[in-house]
């Protein structure tokens, strides 16, 4: 089966400045690469996805980028501000009629200091 | 307006007891999901439904019996309790397959404390 690893599983970073999350994986029919926020007490959202025929793709100050042949994909964040503190998860999975299996990383708690 | 709601949010009972979570979905999804969350954060699968049919079905020790009544809604059941299921357990559904975008839309989670 998948396994998602993820890297770092903290991390503190200085209001404005970047952030990267780093996330590999093992299933190399693997397909999609969602990134969900989950913020204290919360349930985690999807914040920003990226199927496998996509290199990059960006929203605002979130950016996600794969590489198919090293099989690992990271999370960007720019201009951080103190909201953007939460714990990070990446997934994989193979996208599928009725059957998406999302396996997801150990996630990343993120801090913004302001 | 809740898309996906889940009942209890919290449940406190002692090892040994039976307990049951309810989760409904009005999003007109086929596909809905356990999630099970422990104090370090991870997120594992428990079980998949998709419209009624048990897709995906994890090493979950058979004390865990997720019941599908209809593809609105999700429950599983908890028999003998163990300090060890003590997590923040969540509902999840996600768009049909021709429509599929792979999104997972979470419910507020429900709380098990075990003690």
């Amino acid at each position: 089966g998948e396994n998602v690893e993820q890297h770092p599983s903290t991390l503190s970073v200085q209001e404005g400045d970047s952030a990267v999350i780093k996330c590999t994986y093992s299933d190399s029919a693997s397909n999609y690469f969602p990134w969900y926020k989950q913020e204290l007490g919360k349930r985690p959202q999807l914040i920003i996805d990226i199927r496998s025929n996509v290199g990059e793709k960006k929203d605002q100050r979130i950016a996600v980028t794969l590489n198919k042949t090293a099989k690992h994909f990271s999370l960007h964040i720019t201009e951080t501000q103190p909201e953007d503190s939460a714990v990070y998860f990446c997934a994989a999975s193979r996208l599928m009629i009725g059957n998406e299996k999302l396996t997801f990383g150990t996630g990343t708690r993120l801090t913004i200091i302001p | 307006d809740t898309a996906v709601s889940q009942t209890p949010k919290y449940l406190v009972t002692q090892m040994g007891n039976d307990k049951s979570i309810k989760c409904e979905q009005n999003l007109g999804h086929d596909t809905m999901y356990w999630y099970k969350q422990d104090s370090k954060k991870f997120l594992k699968i428990m079980f998949s439904y998709n419209n009624k049919e048990l897709i995906i079905n994890e090493t979950v020790p058979n004390r865990f019996s997720p019941k599908s009544p209809d593809k609105a809604h999700l429950n599983l059941h908890i028999n003998s309790l163990e300090l060890g299921d003590s997590a923040v357990y969540f509902c999840a559904s996600s768009h049909p397959g021709g429509m599929n975008t792979g999104e997972l839309f979470f419910g507020e989670g429900s709380r098990l404390t075990v003690l």
